[in-house]
């Protein structure tokens, strides 16, 4: 199974601020990778998949980035309605394996 | 509306069986391959099964390998998890999800469903 590492674990970050979030495969999935977003008590939601194509309806303060091994998610100006946990996800190969996520604080 | 709608979920002991059922609507089931992905309490998205589009293939974790089986009927736009031999640690919320395309992401997600198994 690929297994899936992000970092950090958590973030504390004020309104306005620039946010990244890594993710790393422990092999190559080329560009066969998803983020969501998870809000307490609701399901995940699609923000980017391949990489860098952000869904219909997600704002474009949202962009990710890499290709092979490593990803990152970046957040250009956070927003009150981005405190949340974030996880990425391989769609290369199955099981469809998920990092263990990264919760969004306010500082 | 694009929409999935888990049910099912609910108390059971450990060793017990349950059946959730994710109901589809506002999209042509038959074409999309489906997930089952759970979260326990206070932790992370756990992948649990794929199912093809047509049901022919399945695929589940080595967490719930022979214990929990996905099917699908295709002509009731359903997507079943029929779980056994129930642990403490499948305690979670279930969610299934419709993948867009053979490499792609799980672009709708139902609400979810708590399954909590008591020892």
């Amino acid at each position: 199974d690929i297994q899936m590492t992000q970092s950090p674990s958590s973030l504390s970050a004020s309104v306005g601020d620039r946010v990244i979030i890594t993710c790393r495969a422990s092999e190559n999935i080329d560009s066969h990778l998803n983020w969501y977003q998870q809000k307490p008590g609701k399901a995940p939601r699609l923000l980017i998949y391949a990489a860098s194509s952000l869904q219909s309806g997600v704002p474009s303060r949202f962009s990710g980035s890499g290709s092979g091994k490593d990803f990152t998610l970046a957040i250009s100006s956070l927003q009150p309605e981005d405190f949340a946990t974030y996880y990425c996800q391989q769609s290369d190969s199955t099981p469809r394996t998920f990092g263990q996520g990264t919760k969004v604080e306010i500082k | 509306e694009v929409q999935l709608v888990e049910s099912g979920g609910g108390l059971v002991q450990s060793g017990g069986s349950l059946r959730l059922s994710c109901a589809a609507s506002g999209f042509t089931f038959s074409n999309y391959a489906m997930h089952w992905v759970r979260q326990g309490p206070g932790k992370g998205l756990e992948y649990v099964s794929t199912i093809s589009s047509n049901g022919g293939t399945t695929y589940h974790a080595n967490s719930v390998k022979g214990r929990f089986t996905t099917s699908r009927d295709n002509s009731k736009n359903i997507l079943y998890l029929q779980m056994g031999s129930l642990r403490v640690e499948d305690m979670a919320v279930y969610y299934c999800a419709r993948r867009s395309g053979q490499v792609g992401p799980f672009d709708i997600w139902g609400q979810g469903t708590m399954v909590t198994v008591s020892s």
